[in-house]
């Protein structure tokens, strides 16, 4: 079965930091880009960044850049995405994706919730 | 950035209606336009890319169409379980914008 699961969520202080991970199986990891997809509490989806499949190429909403990272280890099928300064603004679900075609997320994981409170 | 606009913002309808929902792209976007379907509680579904083709799986009631600026997501018979959330999504230009949501609910 193809899917993607989240894990590393949770309570973080403003200013924090939090690591995500996403475990893929059931596909060639290594074929795919892969994004982070997120969603506020009762608010509609935003894009958050995208990774190419062998992992140089790397693209950002303006909000997080700078203070998120993207990665993978296809040796592992994992995708990570490293949270540094986090604000109140990025509480949310996180949303691992996997992208068809480069241009849209066929498979979505059931998400991992990020609350930034103090 | 892209500004994508869905209308109505919500609507009600009944079992066996046509729905349609617009989206609009604040400048072209050619066809790379997405249609998501999201129920309470879980994480979206794929239904509609590249504006029309169907993804596998996805009922036969649910269709595309679009190309430029202006798109439209059609249910050609609302069925029970097709309450929820749908989300028009570009991936023309990063960075990747969604429209707000259009919530669907059965009378």
């Amino acid at each position: 079965e193809v899917q993607v699961v989240e894990s590393g969520g949770g309570l973080v202080q403003p200013g924090g930091s939090l690591r995500l991970s996403c475990a893929a199986s059931g596909f060639t990891f290594s074929n795919y880009w892969m994004s982070w997809v997120r969603q506020g509490p009762g608010k509609g989806l935003e894009w958050v960044a995208n990774i190419e499949n062998g992992g140089a190429e790397k693209f950002y909403v303006d909000s997080v850049k700078g203070r998120f990272t993207i990665s993978r280890d296809n040796a592992q099928n994992s995708l990570s995405l490293q949270m540094n300064s986090l604000r109140a603004e990025d509480t949310a679900i996180y949303y691992c994706a996997r992208l068809f075609s480069r241009w849209y997320f066929d498979v979505w994981g059931r998400g991992t919730q990020v609350t930034v409170s103090s | 950035d892209i500004q994508m606009t869905q209308s109505p913002s919500s609507l009600s309808a009944s079992v066996g209606d046509r729905v349609t929902i617009t989206c609009r792209a604040s400048q072209s976007i050619s066809s790379y336009l997405n249609w998501y379907q999201q129920k309470p509680g879980t994480a979206p579904n794929l239904l509609i890319y590249a504006a029309s083709t169907l993804q596998s799986g996805v009922p036969s009631r649910f269709s595309g169409s679009g190309s430029g600026t202006d798109f439209t997501l059609t249910i050609s018979s609302l069925q029970p379980e097709d309450s929820a959330t749908y989300y028009c999504q570009q991936s023309y230009i990063i960075p990747w914008t969604f429209g707000q949501g259009t919530k669907v609910e059965i009378k």
